[in-house]
């Protein structure tokens, strides 16, 4: 059983197209993640939401809109993909404050 | 802001051998969680092992120890006995009642046969 699930695993696309990716966890984590990879292996935060609540919202560009239906989903929606967006996003999941994140696998996004 | 330093891009060990990799952070917060992770060539991101600020006790996970300095605001990890599958880039990161962690630059770590 897959803790947290990301679909894709890799995406290619266009400049200018919408894409998203989607994040389920099954652990019964309250908090949720995604944070972004660049090409230097750079991790940076992105979102962050607890039970449904976006609680934090780095400066990301507003193309990108996060959107949590309920605890145990995360999803990533980007709007106009620009060639700087390709990078590899991870959703992330914690039970309390300060235990720990399970990642997902990780989605290569591809934009050219 | 916190920050999270990792002052070695690379490094590499004999296997069977002891490595210890470094990390430095920076925060205002009196409470705060440390943790180290390893991020192997398959892109997966895997929690090594965990530190509560608050505890003097250095954690350890098997091969896995920390030494967590809290005054000098150290956290290095040291890999004991290390096996081929301890390839690969790890991250050391800071988790504040901010409610997110900042993560280091990462340290690629080779293990030679």
């Amino acid at each position: 059983d897959t803790a947290v699930s990301q679909t894709p695993k890799y995406l290619v696309t266009q400049m200018g197209n919408d894409k998203s990716i989607k994040c389920e966890q099954n652990l019964g984590h309250d908090t949720m993640y995604w944070y972004k990879q660049d090409s230097k292996k750079f991790l940076k935060i992105m979102f962050s939401y607890n039970n449904k609540e976006l609680i934090i919202n780095e400066t990301v560009p507003n193309r990108f809109s996060p959107k949590s239906p309920d605890k145990a989903h995360l999803n990533l929606h980007i709007n106009s993909l620009e060639l700087g967006d390709s990078a590899v996003y991870f959703c992330a999941s914690s039970l309390l404050p300060g235990g720990g994140y399970t990642f997902g696998s990780g989605t290569r996004l591809t934009v050219v | 802001a916190q920050t999270v330093t990792q002052s070695q891009p690379e490094m590499s060990v004999q296997e069977a051998e002891t490595v210890t990799l470094s990390c430095t952070y920076d925060t205002s917060e009196s409470d705060y969680y440390l943790f180290w992770y390893k991020q192997p060539p398959s892109r997966q991101m895997i929690l090594v092992i965990r530190q509560e600020a608050y505890k003097q006790q250095n954690a350890t996970e098997n091969r896995f120890s920390v030494n967590f300095q809290k005054a000098a605001k150290s956290f290095s990890l040291k890999i004991s006995d290390s096996q081929l599958g301890d390839a690969a880039m790890y991250f050391c990161a800071l988790y504040t009642n901010a409610g997110k962690s900042t993560f280091g630059d990462g340290t690629t770590l080779t293990v030679k046969p």
